[in-house]
């Protein structure tokens, strides 16, 4: 079964320093997705891709984020710099016409 | 905007029980219901979806949901649950003709006791 990558799993950062996640969705799939889940939350959109342009990125936090899907394949979205409360799980996911979406297992980002 | 609202923050089960998990949404127009599940320390699946049809859903593992357009409502319910079950279940809806964009509800923590 195809699945939607995502690397690292976890990742531990100190408050103002940069970090990035990285999302290779299912091959042939246009539309990806970011999302951040807090914990105990669902999760909230925060950028969505249609090939390499940016359909959506209105939640997006662009003083510290941004995010980038160059070649219309995979994606990184950056954080920069990283703040307390950016700690969650921030989840990459993939979808065709006609179908739900494909969800990877998400970096776990922890800022300390 | 469109919400998509679950009550029921936890819910504690003993197996065998049935369950039912409420979600309603707030939208007049045309929607994609989704139910999914995350089991502890996995990602995201898909249960089952509703796009058109038939207003009852099967899905895997045995759930079910039913459409009832007249109330807003997409409830996931199964039988009889298993320790297996344990896990947060999120409803989530996608307007037809939008983006596509999934909006999650807040989830509802299922735990059922051995």
């Amino acid at each position: 079964e195809a699945e939607v990558a995502q690397s690292p799993r976890y990742k531990i950062t100190e408050k103002s320093q940069a970090v990035a996640f990285w999302c290779d969705p299912i091959s042939g799939h246009a539309t990806l997705y970011w999302y951040r889940q807090i914990l105990g939350q669902g999760p909230e959109l925060l950028v969505q891709f249609q090939d390499e342009s940016v359909v959506d990125d209105s939640q997006l936090p662009k003083d510290r984020f941004s995010a980038e899907r160059l070649k219309g394949v995979d994606s990184t979205l950056k954080i920069q710099p990283a703040e307390l409360g950016d700690s969650a799980m921030y989840l990459c996911a993939s979808s065709a016409e006609g179908e739900g979406y494909t969800f990877g297992s998400g970096t776990r980002l922890t800022v300390v | 905007a469109q919400s998509v609202s679950q009550h029921n923050h936890h819910v504690i089960l003993s197996e065998a029980a049935s369950l039912e998990l409420g979600c309603n949404y707030s939208y007049g127009g045309t929607v994609n219901l989704f139910w999914y599940v995350q089991y502890p320390g996995q990602h995201l699946q898909l249960l089952l979806k509703y796009f058109s049809g038939d207003p009852l859903v099967k899905g895997i593992k045995g759930f079910e949901a039913e459409f009832i357009k007249s109330k807003f409502s997409f409830n996931l319910r199964k039988p009889s649950v298993q320790w297996s079950d344990t896990a947060e279940y999120f409803c989530a809806v996608i307007l037809s003709g939008s983006a596509r964009q999934l909006t999650f509800g807040s989830g509802t923590q299922l735990t059922v006791l051995p």
